[in-house]
C-alpha cells in the first residue's frame, strides 16, 4: 500500500478484554516498530522487528503485552486483560532497511480501556 | 531510558515568519536524529533526518542544524503557513537504531 495502515482506527474495550492491534506496513519494508503513546507526551518505543525476528522488545511494559510478525510483513499488537493505564494511542511505524532510517508512521489505533 | 527534551513546549508565530523549535538530548552516542510533525489525529509524519557526522541540512522549506558539541538540535521552517501548525517532535537513535527515543514534543501555533 501507499503507506502504514493500522486498524482497527478506535478500539474501546472493558478492563479485563483481550485486544488485538493490526499493523500492514509499507510493502518490502524490513523493520518495523510498535510505539505507545499517551496523551500529550511523545512516543513510547514498544518492540522492534527485522523481518520475523522480534530483536528488541524491552519496551514492553509488562507481560500482558504480546507482538509477532509471522511472515515478515503485518504485525499485531495483542494486550491481554487490559487495564485503565494501557489507553493510549498505539503506533506502528516500518522502515525499509534495517539502518531504520526515515521510518513512516501508521495513523495508529486509539484504544480506550473502560 | 534516553532524555530528549525541548526547550519551549508552545510556540506561537505569524504567518509567513520564520519559526525555530529547539531538542535537546542527552546521549552523545546518537548518531541520527528525525524531526516529526504531528497533526491532531494522526500519526507522527517524517519532516528531515540529520546524521551526526553533519551540522545543517535543508529540505523544502526546512531546515535542520545539529550542535554535537552542547548535544542541540533545532528545526527552523522558513515562511510559516498555517498548515505547519502541529506538534513537532525530535527523535534519536541512541546507541542503536533498533528505536528512537522522543521528546515531548512542541505545539507550533500559525497565526493568520
Amino acid at each position: 500500500g501507499a503507506g502504514v495502515s493500522q486498524s482497527p482506527r478506535y478500539k474501546v474495550a472493558k478492563r479485563g478484554q483481550d485486544v488485538a492491534l493490526r499493523c500492514d506496513p509499507i510493502s518490502g519494508h524490513v523493520s518495523l516498530f510498535w510505539y505507545q503513546q499517551a496523551l500529550g507526551q511523545g512516543p513510547e518505543f514498544l518492540t522492534y522487528f527485522q523481518n520475523e525476528a522480534q530483536l528488541d522488545k524491552s519496551g514492553l511494559p509488562s507481560d500482558r503485552f504480546f507482538a509477532e510478525r509471522p511472515e515478515g510483513s503485518v504485525s499485531t499488537l495483542k494486550i491481554q486483560r487490559t487495564q485503565q493505564e494501557d489507553s493510549a494511542v498505539y503506533l506502528c511505524a516500518s522502515s525499509l532497511d534495517v539502518l531504520n532510517t526515515e521510518a513512516f508512521f501508521g495513523q495508529g489505533t486509539r484504544l480506550t480501556v473502560v | 531510558g534516553e532524555s530528549v527534551g525541548l526547550h519551549l513546549p508552545t510556540l506561537s508565530v505569524q504567518e509567513g515568519d520564520n519559526s525555530i523549535i529547539n531538542c535537546a538530548y542527552s546521549n552523545s552516542a546518537s548518531d541520527y536524529f528525525i524531526w516529526y510533525k504531528q497533526e491532531s489525529g494522526k500519526g507522527p509524519q517524517f519532516i528531515i533526518d540529520i546524521r551526526s557526522n553533519m551540522d545543517k541540512r535543508q529540505g523544502q522549506r526546512v531546515t535542520v542544524l545539529l550542535n554535537k558539541t552542547v548535544k542541540h538540535l533545532s528545526l527552523q521552517i522558513a515562511a510559516t503557513q498555517p498548515g505547519d501548525s502541529a506538534v513537532y517532535f525530535c527523535a534519536e537513535n541512541g546507541d542503536n537504531f533498533n528505536k528512537f527515543y522522543f521528546g515531548s514534543g512542541t505545539k507550533l501555533n500559525v497565526k493568520p
